[in-house]
């Protein structure tokens, strides 16, 4: 069974300009969670999807966006990139949107912004 | 709001017991998780205690008090391989019923030969 894949592994963007991330969870999973982790810091959560509805957002700026597909895939949208945006972005997924402790995660794209 | 907070840094020899102490402050506290991530890699699901006590999974163990805000991860017979960031979580339901799994900032162990 595939676990969650995310894509690109690296993305190098300037100043200003727009990253897109994208993450593909494990088969049967509704969930979708967004996770950024700057060098050498913990796990700060940016967004959550579950059926294609935004559950709940973090502590982030609007430029930070993101949507869930029909088949539960997502994207993370970052506008007007600044460098402190640079960090491994982390995408994880879930079975079920409600209360759910075990998050399988991606191994992550890691955002350089120059 | 919610909190939690772990030692940065800890060594310990191989073979060796170590102990990663998680204290945390929450609202609609459910249970307290465990992950584990090695350098640049995904972190990974290792443990999940809701009720008071010991929970034991191989070389590894999690305790949790829910009296005292406070859990721990118990590394038995260390081994090189368990050189890795250790990461307590709690959900957060501070914004309804929607809650979001909330990241300790981490505790690198670094063993030792």
């Amino acid at each position: 069974e595939a676990g969650v894949t995310q894509s690109p592994t690296h993305l190098i963007k300037t100043r200003g300009q727009q990253a897109t991330l994208r993450c593909s969870p494990i088969s049967g999973h509704t969930s979708v969670y967004w996770y950024q982790q700057a060098l050498g810091l913990g796990l700060q959560f940016l967004l959550w999807y579950d059926e294609g509805e935004e559950r709940n957002r973090g502590n982030f700026p609007p430029r930070f966006s993101g949507r869930q597909f029909p088949n539960y895939s997502s994207e993370l949208n970052v506008n007007a990139l600044e460098l402190e945006d640079s960090a491994l972005y982390l995408c994880a997924s879930s079975e079920e949107g409600r209360v759910n402790e075990k998050l399988f995660f991606g191994s992550g794209t890691q955002l350089s912004v120059l | 709001g919610q909190s939690l907070e772990q030692p940065s840094e800890v060594t310990a020899v191989e073979g060796a017991i170590v102990q990663i102490n998680c204290t945390y402050q929450t609202s609609g506290f459910y249970g307290l998780s465990w992950y584990q991530q090695h350098d640049g890699g995904a972190p990974t699901f290792l443990s999940y205690n809701a009720l008071d006590g010991l929970e034991e999974t191989g070389r590894f163990s999690s305790f949790l008090s829910r009296s005292d805000s406070y859990g721990y991860l118990l590394l038995q017979e260390l081994q090189m391989k368990d050189s890795a960031s250790y990461f307590c979580a709690v959900r957060d339901h501070g914004s309804g019923n929607t809650g979001k799994l909330i990241f300790g900032q981490g505790t690198t162990l670094q063993v030792k030969p």
